[in-house]
């Protein structure tokens, strides 16, 4: 057990609807990143948080969206979804932020089939 | 750039050694790291390399870097049948925390 905790772990819906996933970081991790896994490409890393602020971003479409509340658990909300957006999306964390080694321990990921 | 290949996929007898190999372009890269995903399960962080490093062993796992070549692999000594599973290895560069992955290598244990 990594000590990070994504819900839900399924979820299904249809095109063109909303969902919101939820991660909670390991005890004092200040860190927050999302990563997409889909068959076509790959582990991608989408967005990270640091201490409530957006720190880097990467393959993100403007669809999608996340913030860092104050208790320092995340969310990943994905709107106007289509069928391309299901995958594996995965919550990672890590103590600090900016370091040469920023150990990431990994959530078990929340799996989206959009229909 | 960043980039980061993989072997697709690797069969191996179990008490064999196993070695998958990955490459990167990133001459920055300053820690390189190895994960384990198993079949319906999130990336377990196996161990991770500096880049001034050339070889880390722990316990079966050893890893071996040449940073002249951008060449990485992990060896899996007396390969068991729980190691099947996807390994991936991982980029991080100077002072950026995202992690750029391989495509994974698919380990497949025979017996």
């Amino acid at each position: 057990d990594s000590g990070v905790t994504q819900t839900p772990k399924h979820l299904i819906t249809a095109t063109g609807q909303r969902v919101t996933l939820r991660c909670s970081p390991r005890s004092g991790d200040l860190s927050v990143y999302w990563y997409q896994q889909s068959l076509d490409q790959g582990l991608q890393f989408l967005i990270q948080y640091y201490n409530g602020e957006e720190r880097a971003k990467g393959n993100i479409l403007e669809r999608f969206s996340a913030q860092q509340f104050p208790d320092l658990h995340s969310e990943l909300n994905l709107s106007s979804l289509e069928l391309g957006d299901s995958a594996l999306y995965f919550c990672a964390s890590s103590a600090r932020d900016r370091l040469a080694k920023n150990i990431q321990y990994f959530g078990a990921g929340t799996r989206l089939s959009v229909l | 750039g960043e980039d980061v290949e993989q072997s697709l996929f690797l069969s191996v007898r179990e008490g064999d050694s196993s070695v998958i190999n990955c490459t990167y372009t990133d001459s920055s890269s300053t820690y390189l790291y190895w994960y384990k995903q198993e079949p319906g399960a999130g990336l377990q962080l196996l161990t991770y390399i500096f880049s001034n490093m050339d070889m880390k062993q722990d316990q079966r796992l050893t890893v071996l870097l040449n940073k002249k070549d951008k060449h990485l692999s992990l060896r899996i000594a007396d390969t068991q049948t729980g190691d099947s599973a996807i390994y991936f290895c991982a980029e991080s560069t100077g002072t950026a925390s995202k992690l750029t992955f391989g495509t994974g290598t698919r380990l497949q244990v025979t017996l």
